[in-house]
């Protein structure tokens, strides 16, 4: 099963909000991955962290590793109608040599006009 | 187009019937995943390659579904005896494994096969 937890589960903004979602685990990684997924697609990687406290942005996106290494953080700014879909949290399974990747349970954003 | 390509998009069948699906990876790629996605959920790894070799199969995978990469290049993934359970998307994905500890082995995925068994 899953073992990252995202929230909220959806969301529902006005376009022209910010938006936030955090995900977290109960165990530490060294990477934590951001994907989005549009309906009938598959995921598209957003953002990569790699340390602890790492801040960094992608346009108007930006994610955060957690200190703890436990969580992680996406906002949104400034939301338009492309940035609907399901957001998509990801770790790297250790050790290094599978890297299979392990996804969170998703947000989904609905932005409205 | 030089991302990963999956065919078919869509396949619909029988329960009991064989399915077959293709992955062509993104060409410099030597590794290759597959990963099951149902609805409402986050995509569950199934297996993956690196050139010609599958390293790792998850428990998801019963001995109906079987994978293969002959030539290190495109994959097909072949379920048998198709079940109702069966029913979800597909997707495959590729990476190149990078050089340090710290492996930045970023996954491209494909659009994926969405399988309906009636």
């Amino acid at each position: 099963g899953q073992q990252l937890n995202q929230s909220p589960q959806s969301m529902f903004i006005q376009e022209g909000e910010d938006v936030s979602m955090n995900c977290t685990s109960s165990s530490i990684f060294n990477t934590w991955l951001w994907y989005k997924q549009d309906p009938g697609e598959g995921p598209v990687l957003l953002i990569a962290l790699y340390k602890a406290g790492e801040l960094t942005s992608n346009g108007r996106l930006t994610a955060q590793f957690g200190i703890t290494r436990k969580d992680s953080f996406l906002n949104i700014s400034a939301s338009i109608p492309s940035d609907v879909g399901i957001y998509f949290c990801a770790r790297l399974l250790l050790p290094y040599n599978t890297d299979k990747l392990i996804f969170g349970t998703g947000t989904r954003l609905q932005v409205f006009p | 187009d030089t991302g990963v390509s999956q065919n078919p998009r869509h396949k619909i069948t029988k329960r009991g019937q064989n399915v077959t699906f293709r992955c062509d990876p993104i060409s410099e790629h030597n590794r290759l995943y597959w990963y099951r996605q149902t609805l409402g959920q986050g995509p569950e790894f199934l297996t993956y390659f690196q050139n010609e070799a599958q390293l790792e199969k998850s428990r998801l995978l019963s001995d109906r579904f079987s994978a293969e990469r002959p030539k290190g290049s495109f994959s097909t993934l072949e379920i048998q005896r198709t079940e109702q359970g069966d029913s979800a998307m597909y997707l495959c994905a590729s990476s190149v494994p990078g050089q340090s500890a710290l492996a930045k082995n970023i996954q491209y995925f494909g659009a994926g096969t969405r399988l309906s068994v009636l």
